[in-house]
């Protein structure tokens, strides 16, 4: 079946702008996270959505950042007033968030963002 | 708080020999661990996961790993690379089943 995607591939953008990054994770998942990648870094936790539940924002850097997920489908994370230091590559996972810990999360292919 | 540290940034290992990735991590309770890989382009791809039981895992692509909680290690290891295998590597551990926490990555390189 069809993995996680994210769009776009690649984003590059004014710093000022605002910019959305979409995914869309596996049929049926109902887990969704963000993650960003900064380079040589690890990755970064960013937002979690699990069901109907409030999301679990703990790692967003800024107020700058958001996201939403409509149902247990798509999200899509925001991004206001870029700045250099959010260029990175985004990252969406997705899992069948019945096993808590031991959930499996399965990532797409990620967004480069390039703020200049 | 939880860490995940993997000490090698860069590794370069020749075509047919063995590789062992390290991985140690800093967490209170039983840890739930995860290996992943990232080829070039690429997004992260699970190949072994340990929760609890035998502490010896085998994963996909022909990797295992042992979990050494005297240690605090969960080492990734292959008995002969694959040109193939050249690609970053991630160890990660589950906290509170939600976000997984990254090590910051080992890059392997493969020489013929």
């Amino acid at each position: 079946g069809a993995g996680v995607s994210q769009s776009p591939s690649n984003k590059v953008t004014e710093k000022g702008k605002d910019v959305e990054l979409r995914c869309d994770p596996i049929s049926g998942h109902t887990a969704l996270y963000w993650y960003r990648q900064r380079l040589g870094q690890g990755l970064e936790f960013l937002i979690y959505f699990q069901g109907n539940s409030a999301p679990d924002k703990s790692g967003l850097p800024s107020d700058r950042f958001s996201a939403e997920r409509t149902g247990e489908s798509v999200s899509t994370l925001t991004i206001q007033r870029t700045q250099q230091e959010d260029s990175a590559v985004y990252l969406c996972a997705s899992s069948r968030g019945t096993s808590g810990r031991a959930d499996t999360q399965y990532f797409g292919p990620g967004t480069r963002l390039t703020v200049l | 708080a939880q860490s995940v540290t993997q000490p090698d940034i860069h590794i370069t290992v020749s075509e047919g020999a063995s590789l062992e990735l390290r991985c140690n991590y800093s967490y209170g309770a039983t840890p739930y661990l995860f290996w992943y890989v990232q080829s070039p382009g690429q997004g992260l791809q699970l190949l072994l996961k340990y929760f609890s039981g035998d502490t010896l895992v085998q994963g996909i692509k022909g990797f295992e790993a042992e979990f050494k909680r005297s240690q605090s290690s969960f080492n990734l290891r292959k008995p002969s690379v694959h040109w193939s295998d050249a690609a970053e590597y991630f160890c990660a551990v589950n906290q509170a089943g939600t976000a997984l926490i990254f090590g910051k990555g080992t890059t392997l390189s493969v020489s013929s």
